[in-house]
């Protein structure tokens, strides 16, 4: 069964630039999570979404938005971006059920110069 | 406030020691409660859960949960160098399937 994909893999943008991350759940999972992660932090809860609607959010500026499609997977864009928003970005699917886990992609490393 | 709390460590054991891991959350609505493991520059994989009071072993790790005291634990026996690497807590509980997530506790064991 093959797992979370997540493209790209890296990303170099300047400041201003909109960014747009893919991820492709596990098959028959309807729920995907976005995380942003930098060292010290810990991991940010984005925002999830379930059936290609956005069930929960977290405390990020509304320059970060995503979508989910009908087959399930999801983009997350941001939009004028900052050096602030260079993290590693995960995307995590699960059944979206509350008892089961997530599993995570290997992320999006995003560089803002 | 849904909080989950880990001591961020560093902790070192020597390779073939028990090493224990503590999360605590703080609220008692959690339902289900996850631990991942993730080593430098990868992204975290999930060892085990546990939904309900008391030990869930999985070879040479067990899950402990008090939902009184609000505290699960994982335990890893027989370290390894391998498992060195920082261990997620995580929360959930059980509606809307948001996870909460601890900042991590780093683990370094010595060969």
């Amino acid at each position: 069964k093959a797992g979370v994909t997540q493209t790209p893999r890296y990303l170099i943008k300047t400041r201003g630039q909109q960014v747009t991350l893919s991820c492709s759940p596990i098959s028959g999972h309807r729920s995907v999570s976005w995380y942003q992660q930098t060292p010290g932090q810990g991991l940010q809860f984005l925002f999830e979404y379930f059936s290609e609607t956005q069930r929960n959010k977290g405390n990020f500026p509304g320059r970060f938005s995503g979508r989910q499609f009908s087959n399930s997977r999801s983009e997350m864009n941001v939009s004028t971006l900052e050096l602030g928003d260079s993290a590693l970005y995960l995307c995590a699917s699960s059944h979206g059920t509350g008892d089961q886990p997530q599993h995570f992609g290997d992320g999006t490393r995003l560089s803002i110069l | 406030q849904k909080e989950v709390e880990q001591n961020s460590g560093p902790l070192s054991v020597p390779e073939g020691a028990i090493a224990s891991l503590n999360c605590t959350y703080s609220d008692r609505g959690s339902q289900s409660f996850f631990w991942y493991r993730q080593y430098s520059g990868k992204s975290p994989e999930l060892i085990m859960f546990i939904y309900s009071n008391g030990d869930k072993e999985d070879g040479r790790f067990t899950a402990q949960l008090n939902k009184a005291s609000q505290y699960v634990s994982l335990l890893i026996r027989d370290s390894q160098p391998s498992d060195s690497a920082t261990y997620l807590c995580a929360v959930n509980l059980g509606t809307g399937n948001q996870f909460y997530f601890g900042t991590g506790t780093s683990l370094t064991v010595i060969p």
